[in-house]
């Protein structure tokens, strides 16, 4: 079974950088497994920041950037912000069947 | 504006076959590239892929669920539906539809789930 795994959880000070990563127990995270990351605040459904890898969409702050590091994808924030406490979850690409991690929970203190 | 919202019964048995729809605005899907997918979310867990269609009507679904799902798409009516059967307690969950865009541009091609519906709670119980 193909899995997909991501920090538990990370804490970050305002104004700080924190990286967060995807890794697939199948082997390295390419630009072929077209990671995607999401935001979710509680309540809510979840937002797309980034696709295919490094892609902001319209919305995305620049503060987010994508990237692929050392076998895995990452989603990089710099500058945190306290509206970006929230849960991140990843999303991997096996041939045509798409895989979600299960999640980080982002704390910004 | 793409828009999505989904809609259906918030209290299903077990054993039971459950229907969603979604309902979208905003976009067609009869382009070829352009998809609805479904996704779940149990209470306090994390997001699991259940199965995308696109407009030409090809389809996906989860390995570990194909068995157990269906989707369909009227496009006339800009609905899609998830029917999933045999439900369990464990299928509690939140349902929610997005858009989903494939395309590519240069070398290189993108898949995006850009927009997603509120989500609609669905409890399974007895």
């Amino acid at each position: 079974q193909t899995l997909v795994t991501q920090e538990s959880s990370l804490t970050v000070s305002p104004g700080g950088t924190v990286t967060l990563t995807c890794a697939s127990t199948t082997g390295a995270v390419t630009y072929a497994s077209y990671p995607n990351w999401f935001q979710q605040k509680p309540g809510q459904a979840p937002r797309s920041l980034i696709y295919s890898t490094s892609n902001r969409n319209p919305w995305t702050p620049a503060r987010f950037s994508g990237s692929l590091f050392g076998g895995k994808a990452a989603l990089t924030l710099s500058g945190v912000q306290p509206e970006d406490e929230a849960d991140y979850y990843c999303l991997l690409y096996f041939g045509a069947i798409p895989v979600f991690g299960g999640g980080t929970k982002l704390t910004v203190l | 504006q793409i828009t999505l919202k989904e809609s259906g019964p918030t209290l299903v048995k077990p054993t039971q076959t459950l229907t969603l729809t979604c309902t979208f605005s905003g976009f067609s899907l009869s382009p070829t590239g352009v998809g609805v997918g479904w996704i779940r979310q149990p209470p306090g867990k994390a997001l699991e892929w259940l199965g995308l269609i696109y407009g030409n009507d090809d389809k996906r679904y989860s390995p570990s669920l194909k068995t157990r799902l269906s989707i369909t798409k009227d496009t006339s009516k800009n609905q899609v539906f998830l029917t999933m059967t045999n439900l369990d307690t464990v299928d509690t969950a939140t349902y929610f539809c997005a858009h989903n865009r494939l395309f590519c541009r240069g070398d290189y091609c993108h898949v995006d789930y850009d927009y997603w519906g509120q989500g609609t709670l669905v409890t399974v119980s007895s």
